[in-house]
């Protein structure tokens, strides 16, 4: 198993739709969580950073960690084409050197 | 402000040759990683370096060598290239470890033949 699971999609919706990402994991020992946006033949960006449980909103992107289920989610509103991409969902320790990545699902916004 | 750097973007190899990737960033970061990314696996760290002078195994480190130059550079090597090393190659540094913010390079598209 995985230690973090991320489902690869392809995801289509059409333009202005509310769009849900979503990632679990194994490993309870988790602290942050992180949501990174990827364009094609890109590197990674980050793009929502939390640490422990709870929301963090930051305009049209909310990211949501809930602990207790092992579960996190990004979540875009009024989804425009340019948030096309691929979303990496990523974890890490608070005291190790790595953080461990998602495999990533692609989104598409239909105009 | 460049960000990061990587070098070349695109090569193609025949098995057992050996090659050199490049990267820089001028961040002024401590710590630099090397990720490979493949369909349906994400990235996957192959080695980093926590400060200049240190570098540590990752999760997929055989067949691969690395080499921190100094605080801006960052090296992997590819001593024998093998077909299952086709991949794209991203580095990335960050301020510090333990999972602040990484900053990625654009990547390098590898063929092994």
């Amino acid at each position: 198993q995985k230690e973090v699971e991320q489902d690869p999609g392809p995801l289509s919706v059409p333009e202005g739709a509310i769009v849900s990402l979503n990632c679990t994991y194994s490993n309870s020992a988790f602290q942050y969580f992180m949501w990174y946006r990827q364009y094609s033949r890109k590197g990674p960006e980050l793009l929502m950073y939390t640490y422990s449980s709870g929301n963090k909103e930051d305009g049209r992107f909310t990211a949501q960690v809930d602990k207790s289920s092992k579960y996190i989610s990004l979540f875009i509103r009024d989804s425009q084409p340019s948030d096309s991409a691929t979303y990496l969902c990523a974890m890490g320790y608070s005291s190790a050197s790595k953080i461990i990545f998602g495999s990533g699902t692609r989104l598409s916004i239909r105009p | 402000n460049a960000g990061v750097t990587q070098t070349p973007k695109f090569q193609v190899l025949k098995t057992g040759q050996s090659m050199t990737l490049q990267c820089a960033q001028d961040m002024n970061h401590n710590s630099m990683y090397w990720y490979r990314q493949d369909p349906g696996m994400g990235l996957r760290l192959i080695y980093y370096s926590a400060s200049e002078g240190t570098t540590d195994k990752g999760e997929v480190p055989n067949g691969y060598n690395v080499s921190r130059l100094n605080k801006r550079e960052f090296s992997l090597r590819l001593e024998s290239a093998a077909p299952s090393q086709t991949s794209v190659y991203f580095c990335a540094s960050s301020e510090v470890v333990s999972g602040n913010e990484q900053f990625f390079g654009p990547g390098t598209r590898l063929t092994v033949l």
